[in-house]
């Protein structure tokens, strides 16, 4: 049983480009969320997506968007990148119903 | 709000000492905790949940926590570590808010075992 896969596993973006992170929950999930973890620093939470509408979201800003696939797997886009953009970004994923998370392995956003 | 703290930032052990890893949360309603694990350059690994029933709560790789909820204190034990065990520790609050959950995370608690 395959659990929580994230892509790509690293990433260099330039101040002002976009970024698009991709998210496969574990088998049986329908619920993503997303967390931003800068170098240091516990997880925050960004976003949580259940039946492809975003549900609950974080103190981020609108440049931080996101979306979930019929599949339950989810992207997270991020606009106008900032140095301060980065950060390791995670995935989790949970039965609706479940109040814990399984986390994928991160994608590590480098932007110069 | 509820916000969680971690008492230390850092830990070192020496191989086969006990270890407590102290956590603290605030909140005015019921919650819902966890301990995660995070080895270098990996995701977070859940080692541990109280949910409800027993303040004592067993997890993988010989952890258990104990939940108190007069102290709101849900803190981390191994009675004996192993140098795998040096990684960052994270204790989360599972806030219920408009009927959907997320994670509150604290800033972490870095153990380190030394031979």
């Amino acid at each position: 049983d395959a659990g929580v896969t994230q892509s790509p596993t690293h990433l260099i973006k330039t101040r002002g480009q976009q970024v698009t992170l991709r998210c496969s929950p574990k088998s049986g999930h329908d619920t993503v969320s997303w967390y931003q973890q800068a170098l240091g620093q516990g997880p925050q939470f960004i976003f949580q997506y259940y039946e492809e509408e975003e549900r609950q979201r974080g103190n981020f800003p609108d440049r931080f968007s996101g979306h979930q696939f019929p599949n339950y797997s989810s992207e997270l886009n991020v606009n106008a990148l900032l140095l301060g953009d980065s950060a390791l970004y995670l995935c989790a994923s949970s039965e609706d119903t479940a109040y814990e998370q399984y986390f994928g392995p991160g994608t590590r956003l480098t932007v110069t | 709000a509820q916000s969680v703290t971690q008492l230390d930032s850092q830990v070192p052990v020496f191989e086969e000492a006990p270890v407590e890893l102290r956590c603290n949360y605030s909140s005015s309603v019921s919650v819902y905790l966890f301990w995660y694990v995070q080895y270098p350059n990996q995701g977070l690994q859940l080692l541990l949940k109280y949910l409800s029933g027993s303040t004592l709560v067993k997890g993988i790789n010989g952890f258990e926590a104990e939940f108190n909820k007069s102290q709101t204190s849900f803190h981390l034990r191994k009675p004996s570590v192993h140098i795998s065990d040096t990684a960052e520790y994270f204790c989360a609050v599972n806030r219920i808010s408009g009927g959907y959950n997320k994670l509150i995370f604290g800033a972490g608690t870095r153990l380190a075992v030394h031979p």
